[in-house]
């Protein structure tokens, strides 16, 4: 258990739904960062958020959006959904931005449009 | 921007020593960070190199040029659950990693 804390874990939904994904940061992290990772592609970047404020902002479609809320937890809602959105999303927090000791990252929301 | 380059897939056997190569073109440089991931799991943090030079942690050793823009995880002894995915990521500045698509490494008997 690495202490970041992803919910659901599986998620099949059908296409223009919209779905929210929840992350709870390890404890004492204040840095959440949220990734997209499609079948065979990287980690792609989308959004940081730090105690409460957007830090930065990746390839993050509009139909996207995310916030960090005051007991750090954060949630990625995606909205009008397409069969491309279909992906392993992954949370991951850090003490600070530009943690020198690297990220830690959660088991990740697998997310299936149909 | 950032852009990073590894090698797609690569096979190895038991026991053996592997060099996996990762190249770089970034607007900064705060760091190189390499991580392990199986597939379907979570990425884990293998090491992290800002200066020049060697870092060995155990059978994983990972080396930084930054001159070249070039690292490599190497991998001693390797056994059968080394098999995974090794992403290279950069940290251009303060604020996120960028990652490579990673090596699917696969070990064989």
């Amino acid at each position: 258990d690495s202490g970041v804390t992803q919910t659901p874990k599986h998620l099949i939904t059908a296409t223009g739904q919209r779905v929210t994904l929840r992350c709870s940061p390890r404890s004492g992290d204040l840095s959440v960062y949220w990734y997209q990772q499609s079948l065979d592609q990287g980690l792609q970047f989308l959004i940081q958020y730090y105690n409460g404020e957007e830090r930065a902002k990746g390839n993050i479609l509009e139909r996207f959006s995310a916030q960090q809320f005051p007991d750090l937890h954060s949630e990625l809602n995606l909205s009008s959904l397409e069969l491309g959105d279909s992906a392993l999303y992954f949370c991951a927090s850090s003490v600070a931005p530009g943690d020198l000791y690297g990220y830690t990252f959660g088991s990740g929301t697998r997310l299936t449009v149909v | 921007g950032q852009n990073i380059d590894q090698p797609t897939e690569m096979t190895a056997t038991e026991g053996a020593i592997v060099q996996i190569n990762c190249t770089y073109q970034t607007s900064g440089f705060n760091g190189l960070f390499w991580y392990q991931q199986h597939a379907g799991e979570a990425p884990t943090f293998l090491s992290y190199n800002v200066l020049d030079g060697l870092e060995e942690k155990g059978r994983f050793s990972s080396f930084l040029s930054r001159s070249k823009g070039y690292s490599y995880l190497l991998l001693k002894e390797l056994q059968m659950k080394d098999s995974a995915s090794y992403l290279c990521a950069v940290m251009p500045g303060a604020n996120n990693l960028f990652f490579g698509t990673g090596t699917r490494l696969t070990v064989i008997p």
